[in-house]
């Protein structure tokens, strides 16, 4: 089956920037999301399409994708971005979530 | 605004049964595929089962084939999930949550609303 491998952990200081790696075979070749999760909250959509971004959220969260890597990247990183960040991609009738990384700012 | 209302979840037996139920609002149900997808006490997101926006296509993640069903009722705007011969490790936290695509897996998907989870624990 298609896995879809995250860093289990990211650690940024304030103002600096994130970056979270999403590896898949191919993975270049399908679109990739990419979903915030706050403790105790449900996931919210932060990126689509492997670079678009929902209205709502802001600027400093970009994406992209190319050959067997989707990276979320998280400019001036703010203490709010605190979570856990999952990509996903659909593969063969199946969707498919990374194993997620947690994002700390120290 | 668009709202996904979970219900069913509960405490049940391994081998026994239950039925969730995702109630939706604010957008036209049928237009779109949905989804169940489910989280174990401390761990990631398990995508578990899609539908298509006319019921017809149906998927289903490896490890709940052949014992959970997918269904929906777009008359009355909800979704199911069948959970039968229900094991411990089905135990977790499932979410529905809504495609932007008629057909799952179409070009461009991606999940823009999730509701907020109804609880499954699968003990003795």
């Amino acid at each position: 089956s298609y896995a879809l491998t995250q860093p289990p952990s990211v650690s940024v200081s304030p103002g600096q920037t994130a970056t979270i790696t999403c590896s898949g075979n191919k993975l270049g070749d399908k679109y990739t999301s990419w979903y915030q999760q706050r403790p105790g909250q449900s996931p919210v959509l932060v990126i689509f399409r492997d670079n678009e971004r929902p209205s709502e959220i802001p600027e400093r969260f970009s994406g992209s994708n190319s050959r067997n890597t989707a990276t979320l990247t998280i400019s001036g990183t703010q203490a709010m971005d605190e979570a856990d960040y999952y990509c996903q991609a659909w593969d063969r009738y199946t969707y498919v979530f990374g194993s997620g990384t947690k994002v700390t700012v120290l | 605004e668009v709202q996904l209302l979970e219900s069913g979840g509960g405490l049940v037996q391994p081998g026994g049964s239950l039925r969730l139920s995702c109630t939706a609002s604010g957008f036209s149900f049928s237009s779109y595929a949905m989804n169940w997808v489910r989280q174990a006490p401390g761990q990631g997101l398990e995508w578990v089962s899609a539908i298509g926006g006319s019921g017809n296509n149906t998927f289903y993640a490896e490890s709940v084939k052949g014992r959970f069903t997918i269904s929906r009722d777009n008359s009355n705007n909800t979704l199911y999930l069948e959970m039968n011969s229900l094991r411990v490790e089905d135990t977790a936290l499932y979410y529905c949550a809504k495609d932007v695509v008629v057909v799952p897996g179409a070009p461009g998907f991606y999940f823009d609303s999730w509701g907020q989870g109804t609880p499954v624990t699968v003990s003795s």
